[in-house]
């Protein structure tokens, strides 16, 4: 069964460095998606992505973050200068459409920032 | 600000009963609703999707959608160890997944 994938699994980093979080989508699928996930709290929507352009951003999605598609099937997000409230899961998702389209979550990676 | 309400629980369930779970939604714009099931440290995963009113059984479980009431519940019948993870009930619209803060299920043999 197809799935997402996530690399990697764990990322340790110091403040004020920049990390690339990697995601490839299940293959047909279109539509694409961050998720943020704070130990012991919701799972939170960062970011949409849609024929190689945002769709919805949410108000954590500020200048510090970017996403970018470089190539057929990875799907990339970018925290510049990370702080330490950065610390968190990042589920990347993908869905085939919108609206009632399923969307299938990649197993994450975990950002400690030190 | 659009929320999605669970019971944080935990939601204490004898092995082989029925448990339920129940969620509120603020967003009268939502069109679509999920129930994923998250195990300590591991991402969110599909259970049901449910669109229309009324009832949807798959397997175990039945999602219920009462848009009228803003409502959305999960019925897990015969509960088993492996049920024991945390549910998320999540609301989807303008292009994202608005996800509750999940109740904890403990199914006790």
């Amino acid at each position: 069964e197809p799935e997402v994938t996530q690399t990697p699994s764990h990322q340790v980093t110091q403040m004020g460095q920049e990390v690339i979080l990697r995601c490839v989508p299940i293959s047909n699928h279109l539509y694409f998606y961050w998720y943020r996930q704070i130990l012991g709290q919701k799972v939170e929507f960062l970011v949409s992505f849609y024929n190689n352009e945002i769709s919805e951003k949410s108000e954590i999605f500020d200048d510090q973050f970017s996403v970018e598609r470089p190539d057929g099937s990875n799907f990339t997000l970018k925290i510049r200068s990370t702080k330490l409230e950065d610390s968190a899961m990042y589920f990347c998702a993908s869905s085939a459409g919108l609206d009632t389209d399923t969307q299938y979550f990649g197993p994450g990676t975990r950002l400690t920032v030190l | 600000q659009k929320e999605v309400e669970q019971n944080s629980g935990p939601l204490s369930v004898p092995e082989g009963a029925i448990a339920s779970l129940n969620c509120t939604y603020s967003d009268r714009g939502s069109q679509s609703f999920f129930w994923y099931r998250q195990y300590s440290g591991k991402s969110p995963e599909l259970i049901m999707s449910i669109y229309s009113n009324g009832d949807k059984e798959d397997g175990r479980f039945t999602a219920q959608l009462n848009k009228a009431s803003q409502y959305v519940s999960l019925l897990i019948r015969d509960s088993q160890p492996s049920d024991s993870a945390t549910y998320l009930c999540a609301s989807y619209s303008w292009g994202k997944l608005q996800f509750g803060a999940g109740t904890q299920v403990v199914v006790t043999p």
